[in-house]
């Protein structure tokens, strides 16, 4: 039974670019959420979505966005993107019911 | 807003010590509490939990008590290996939801032989 699984594992943008990161949750998952860790931090709520709506959010500018796909597959998207978004990216899946978090091994962005 | 702080690393031990990682909480409500596990290179994976006050999470010989009184989770283990050295972090979320977890900042633990 697979897990989540991210892609891709790493990736190098130019600032200002724009970059879409990928999430196929566990089996039996049908909410994702997004975490992105600063390097020697722990990680930090971007948003989660569930029947395609994002249902919550952190802290993060608009230029961060998502979507959730009929087969409860998601897409991080940054715009615009600046040094300080260089990170570690997590997706967590999650039945609705219940609290079973599991993560992928993410997706490290480096932003030069 | 909630809030988890642990204790600052790094932690280096030689095999077989001792361990304790501190934790402490601010939450509203009743928090479910989490500790998780990141190697090098990965991801975050769970490694106990423990969803109302008393109760104790425990696995791989890690356990942690859920402390409404303290509102503290600490994390110990008796005799600790080589092979747990990695970064632990403590976390909670809103009890009976399946909304965020708020993290801690992180402790590095490194076990010597």
């Amino acid at each position: 039974d697979a897990g989540v699984t991210q892609s891709p594992t790493h990736l190098i943008k130019t600032r200002g670019q724009q970059v879409t990161l990928r999430c196929s949750p566990k089996s039996g998952h049908d909410t994702v959420s997004w975490y992105q860790q600063a390097l020697g931090q722990g990680p930090q709520f971007i948003f989660q979505y569930y029947e395609e709506e994002e249902r919550q959010r952190g802290n993060f500018p608009d230029r961060f966005s998502g979507h959730q796909f009929p087969n409860y597959s998601s897409e991080l998207n940054v715009n615009a993107l600046l040094l300080g978004d260089s990170a570690l990216y997590l997706c967590a899946s999650s039945p609705s019911r219940g609290q079973g978090y599991t993560f992928g091994s993410g997706t490290r962005l480096t932003v030069v | 807003g909630n809030s988890v702080t642990q204790m600052e690393g790094p932690v280096t031990l030689s095999e077989e010590a001792f361990l304790t990682i501190n934790c402490t909480y601010t939450a509203t409500g009743y928090p479910s509490l989490f500790w998780y596990v990141q190697y090098p290179g990965e991801g975050l994976q769970l490694l106990l939990k423990a969803t109302k006050a008393d109760d104790k999470g425990s696995n791989k010989g890690f356990e942690a008590t859920y402390r409404k009184e303290t509102t503290s989770f600490h994390l110990e283990k008796g005799s600790v290996q080589v092979s747990d050295s990695a970064v632990y972090f403590c976390a909670l979320t809103g009890r009976g939801s399946n909304y965020k977890l708020t993290f801690g900042k992180g402790t590095l633990l490194t076990v010597n032989p």
